[in-house]
């Protein structure tokens, strides 16, 4: 596609529901970031994904979030057993690949955990 | 703990006049450096980057660096309504993939 595209651009779920938000990034960008923008803090770093290396998950908070890049485009970021804190907006962003910092960012998803 | 800090603002300034926002960062080791324009509401959209010493000029945008006083700058000459926004610094080191990212400098211009 022309941009990095994501889904749902908002959610609002109960505290303790399963969420599933979606990034298809910009086609031949071989890497995909994953981040988290809470309201007056700056971009949170979460996952990182190359081609079919290993992701970087360091940034991930807790082990209830998990992520997976499929075919190595589209990738699915997984909260389980949400909590308030989690609310935020999740950020999925690409590059042509390894060395490349210029970031392409989606639109977003807002998530809300009442 | 890398860090990179910007003022959160508001900074006003009027239309035509040239707006400068600053970003000092911790880690000695940063090579890399950008600046990204979000939009309220938006998401973050790059409008320079720089990695050495000195300017850089793109149309009405100047970044600066400078890597001894670890800090750099973004000037908007000829500021315009449509150039409010919050202004992210980021950073990052050799070899490494990750940004680090300032909370951003929101910037008002008046017309």
């Amino acid at each position: 596609g022309a941009g990095v595209s994501q889904s749902p651009s908002n959610k609002v779920t109960e505290k303790g529901k399963d969420v599933e938000l979606r990034c298809d990034p910009i086609s031949g960008h071989t890497a995909l970031y994953w981040y988290r923008q809470s309201l007056g803090q700056g971009l949170e770093f979460l996952i990182y994904f190359q081609g079919n290396s290993a992701p970087d998950k360091s940034g991930l908070p807790s082990d209830r979030f998990s992520a997976e890049r499929t075919g190595g485009s589209v990738s699915t970021l997984t909260i389980q057993r949400t909590q308030q804190e989690d609310s935020a907006v999740y950020l999925c962003a690409s590059s042509t690949g390894t060395g490349d910092l210029k970031l392409f960012f989606g639109s977003g998803t807002q998530l809300s955990v009442l | 703990q890398k860090e990179v800090e910007q003022n959160s603002g508001p900074l006003s300034v009027p239309e035509g006049a040239i707006a400068s926002l600053n970003c000092t960062y911790s880690d000695r080791g940063s090579q890399s450096f950008f600046w990204y324009r979000q939009y309220s509401g938006k998401s973050p959209e790059l409008i320079m980057s720089i990695y050495s010493n000195g300017d850089k000029e793109d149309g009405r945008f100047t970044a600066q660096l400078n890597k001894a006083s670890q800090y750099v700058s973004l000037l908007i000459r000829d500021s315009q309504p449509s150039d409010s926004a919050t202004y992210l610094c980021a950073s990052s080191g050799a070899g490494s993939y990750q940004l680090t990212f300032g909370k951003g400098t929101k910037l008002s211009v008046i017309p």
